[in-house]
């Protein structure tokens, strides 16, 4: 079975500061990983994904992740946070072996950047 | 291109009925999934069609239930509805076929409040 953990439910952040919001995962196979945001009353827009390659995803509105294999972590990052950044994030995965299999959410974290 | 379209956007029904909602994929794409989403569960998988077959479920009663029609085109239904049923109900529409491409598009969610 697979499975997402985002262990805060909330990160505060100041305007300007570079924020972090965290990740793990488990799958058996190759993970697929994906980063989404929503914000209030709408569904959940794409932000990244990680697939193979580069351990260092970048993705819309200047953020970035870091997938950590041996820490089973892709942590979401941007190097100076926004007010209107501001939403709901949840990281998600899907086991790239052996056929297609469903997409696992994380619990969510919600995002405050204080002005 | 067209997004992913939900109808209605918002539904008040009372406890006992039944309700179906609506999702239209985006052009091409022929797998359609269901979450549910509310404050104290996060984002649960209901279950995923993929060219009129239901290819995977979550774990949910009986009273949930979907379908997909050969344009692609699903509807869930919630049979004699419960309090608890009051969420946001969001449709992912997924490109590719489980590859590295595959990815989730989601649309804005129906809202569902259970009186």
């Amino acid at each position: 079975a697979q499975s997402v953990a985002q262990p805060e439910d909330q990160v505060n952040v100041a305007e300007g500061n570079p924020l972090t919001v965290k990740c793990t995962y488990s799958v058996s196979g190759n993970p697929y990983l994906f980063w989404y945001v929503q914000y209030p009353n709408r569904g959940l827009q794409f932000l990244l994904k990680y697939i193979t390659g580069d351990n260092l995803v970048k993705g819309s509105y200047g953020f970035e992740a870091e997938f950590n294999k041996s820490q089973t972590s892709f942590h979401l990052k941007k190097p100076s946070a926004l007010v209107s950044d501001s939403a709901l994030y949840f990281c998600a995965v899907r086991d790239g072996t052996g056929g297609y299999q469903k997409v696992t959410f994380g619990t969510g974290t919600k995002l405050q950047v204080i002005p | 291109k067209a997004g992913v379209t939900q109808t209605p956007r918002y539904l008040i029904k009372t406890r006992g009925q039944q309700v179906t909602l609506s999702c239209s994929p985006i052009s091409g794409h022929r797998s359609v999934s269901w979450y549910q989403q509310t404050p104290g569960q996060g984002l649960q998988f209901l279950f995923e069609y993929f060219s009129e077959t239901q290819r995977n479920k979550g774990n949910f009663p009986g009273r949930f239930s979907g379908r997909q029609f050969s344009n692609s085109r699903s509807e869930m239904n919630v049979s004699t509805l419960e309090l608890g049923d009051s969420a946001l109900y969001l449709c992912a529409s997924i490109s590719g076929t489980g590859g590295a491409r595959t990815e989730a598009f989601f649309g804005q969610g129906t809202r569902l409040t259970v009186v």
